[in-house]
């Protein structure tokens, strides 16, 4: 079965800084979906990346996909404290999506 | 506007007792899923639907029950029988869903469910 493994777990930055995210998948990717989430909240939809090398913006957050489609890295720039929540990547396993455990994206003044 | 909408918010259940939890959606989607999230766990699918009058099974359906008999609504029943019922629960949403379709996937709100 796919796994999907995040790293970090768990991230503290100052506001201004940048920050990267990955995702790393135990298959090959048919899509990978990258959502926010506050804690406590629904999952809000940032982005959808199907074609190796792809990229996508939106705003200050960037997402890649690899060329090998195994990986995706979400980057943002300058972060705010509205940045501030849960991060999840999710893969498209046909039917469903399955997640991985998530990045807590902590941005203090 | 369109959406999900998740209610309640917030449930308290009596060990032993059966509670539902309802999803409504007015997008005009034919298929809809149930997700459970624990800490540090991720999600993962308890049902889904892709057509009225048909459901089955995800990762984790033991102790679950699901009804679709609208398109618009997917109530899902926490029996007795989920050992571990304590959760946050997430409905959603899409066109139908195949592998490739790049189709988006949208979440309500959620709903907490604690044991007591």
């Amino acid at each position: 079965s796919q796994e999907l493994e995040q790293s970090p777990q768990s991230l503290i930055v100052q506001e201004g800084k940048n920050l990267t995210i990955n995702c790393t998948s135990s298959k090959t990717l048919y899509g990978l979906y990258w959502y926010k989430q506050k804690y406590g909240e629904g999952l809000i939809f940032l982005m959808m990346l199907q074609k190796g090398g792809e990229e996508k913006s939106h705003e200050k957050i960037t997402a890649k996909l690899d060329e090998k489609k195994q990986q995706s890295s979400l980057h943002i720039t300058a972060s705010q404290p509205s940045h501030a929540g849960i991060y999840l990547c999710g893969a498209d396993a046909g039917y469903k999506l399955i997640f991985g455990t998530g990045t807590r994206l902590q941005v203090f003044p | 506007d369109g959406g999900i909408t998740q209610s309640p918010k917030y449930l308290f259940r009596k060990e032993g007792q059966n509670v539902t939890l309802s999803c409504e959606q007015n997008l005009n989607h034919d298929a809809m899923y149930w997700y459970r999230q624990d800490p540090g766990q991720g999600l993962r699918l308890i049902y889904y639907s892709q057509i009225v009058n048909d459901f089955q099974k995800g990762d984790i359906a033991e102790g679950y029950s699901v009804s679709r008999e609208k398109k618009e609504s997917f109530p899902l029943t926490v029996t007795s029988a989920q050992k571990n019922p304590t959760a946050f629960y997430l409905c959603a949403s899409s066109i139908v869903q195949r592998r490739g379709s790049g189709n988006t996937i949208y979440f309500g709100e959620g709903s907490w469910l604690t044991v007591v």
